[in-house]
């Protein structure tokens, strides 16, 4: 079975530039999350879509991160402007049903800002 | 900050010995837990998970132990290998989010 796919595996961009990253969930699941994980921390949730729709995005800031999942499959996760403090892994994960299988997570993308 | 976040809780091990991870979560609505595994360079993989109406489950080399009471997790690992070396995090979910606590580095050395 296919992992989780992200790519790029890797962004290094000046603040105030807009960066996306795609994300392919494991085939046949409903369920698909992005997180933030800053260096040193565990991944910090920013949205999550239920096929697609959006089930919870109240940690997403929405003045400059946006993201989409139009067919219910693949998502991006799109940052404009980006600020340094936008510097983190960028990890997608995706399951069928939460509580019976967990998530699944991809490799992530590591975003510099400069 | 992030340079605080850098200095993750670090435990060393010899290969061949038994390894506890410890995890205090902070809400006692929480229903169910998991423990990643965390590789340089890769997504959290999923180890073992528990119940909050049990208090220990066992898995391969790997056993969680939960204390409800306290608000305790631990992930047992059995005889410690060098493929262990990683960043370990618990997780916990009070209501369908998934909340991570801090990480814990296991080093393994020969």
């Amino acid at each position: 079975e296919a992992g989780v796919a992200q790519s790029p595996r890797y962004k290094i961009i000046e603040k105030r530039q807009s960066v996306a990253f795609w994300c392919n969930p494991i085939s046949g699941h409903a369920t698909l999350y992005w997180y933030q994980q800053i260096l040193g921390q565990g991944p910090k949730l920013l949205i999550q879509f239920q096929n697609n729709g959006v089930v919870d995005d109240s940690q997403l800031p929405k003045d400059r991160f946006s993201a989409e999942r139009l067919k219910g499959v693949d998502s991006t996760l799109k940052i404009q402007p980006a600020k340094l403090e936008d510097s983190a892994v960028y990890l997608c994960a995706s399951s069928s049903t939460l509580r019976q299988t967990g998530q699944y997570f991809g490799p992530g993308t590591r975003l510099t800002v400069t | 900050g992030e340079s605080v976040g850098l200095h993750l809780p670090t435990l060393s091990v010899q290969e061949g010995d038994n390894s506890i991870i410890n995890c205090a979560y902070s809400n006692s609505a929480s229903d169910y837990f998991i423990w990643y595994k965390q590789e340089s360079g890769k997504g959290p993989q999923f180890i073992i998970d528990i119940r909050s109406n049990m208090d220990k489950r066992q898995g391969q080399r790997v056993t969680v132990l939960l204390n409800k009471t306290v608000k305790h997790l631990s992930l047992q690992i059995a005889a410690t290998q060098p493929g262990d070396s990683a960043v370990y995090f618990c997780a916990e979910t009070p209501t369908d989010k998934l909340i991570f606590g801090t990480g814990t580095r296991l080093q393994v050395f020969p």
